[in-house]
């Protein structure tokens, strides 16, 4: 069956720009995670979603971040006026149900470049 | 704050050869542990999911082992091919606060040689 997907694969955008994400997780699969990977470091863990309910926003990076998911499926990742340091590709994944028993599934990623 | 540390950070063998690559992590209070591969410019694939009370999970040449007391994991790699070389991830999973975290090592790049 189809996997994760991500779009666009690649982004290009200047610095002060808005930019959306868009993660399509797999069907059926009612919890979805947004992570960042910047050049040189780990994963960080950004936010998930239990069905529509995003309950813990802290790992959103700034204020300027902020996610959405509707109809308990697609999710868009939004960055407002984004700086230089969002450059980084940003991973969705979903897993079948919010429990963590439950193996995570990635997505390709979007590459974000901030000029 | 969970802390996951993978050491070698890079590690080259010649093809045929068996080895470990390590995770170890600072808060023992998980719930469980994931092995993932990473392909240059590609996401993440799953390779083994080790719940908490587990202390091993096998799939084909593969073998991850916790011990969720010392805070360590091990991937073991048997007969390495060329087809393995990839960035190797392990990822925590536990609750903090109610809420659900996830932490991830900067991974070993591993390459094996024809």
């Amino acid at each position: 069956g189809a996997g994760v997907s991500q779009s666009p694969s690649n982004k290009v955008t200047e610095k002060g720009k808005d930019v959306e994400l868009r993660c399509d997780p797999i069907s059926g699969h009612t919890a979805l995670y947004w992570y960042r990977q910047s050049l040189g470091q780990g994963l960080e863990f950004l936010i998930y979603f239990q069905g529509n309910s995003a309950p813990d926003k802290s790992g959103l990076p700034s204020d300027r971040f902020s996610a959405e998911r509707t109809g308990g499926s697609v999710s868009t990742l939004t960055i407002q006026r984004t700086q230089q340091e969002d450059s980084a590709v940003y991973l969705c994944a979903s897993s079948l149900a919010f429990s963590l028993s439950y193996e995570q599934y990635f997505g390709p990623g979007t590459r974000l470049t901030v000029t | 704050k969970q802390e996951v540390t993978q050491i070698p950070a890079a590690l080259s063998v010649p093809e045929g050869e068996n080895l470990v690559l390590n995770c170890s992590f600072t808060d023992s209070a998980i719930y469980n542990l994931q092995w993932f591969r990473q392909d240059p410019g590609k996401g993440l694939t799953s390779l083994l999911l080790i719940q908490s009370s587990q202390r091993e999970q096998t799939s084909g040449r593969l073998n991850a082992s916790l011990d969720k007391s010392s805070g360590r994991s091990t991937l073991y790699i048997a007969a390495s091919q060329p087809g393995d070389s990839a960035t190797y991830l392990c990822a925590v999973r536990l609750t903090s606060g109610g809420y659900q975290k996830v932490t991830f090592g900067i991974g070993t790049k591993l390459q094996v040689i024809p």
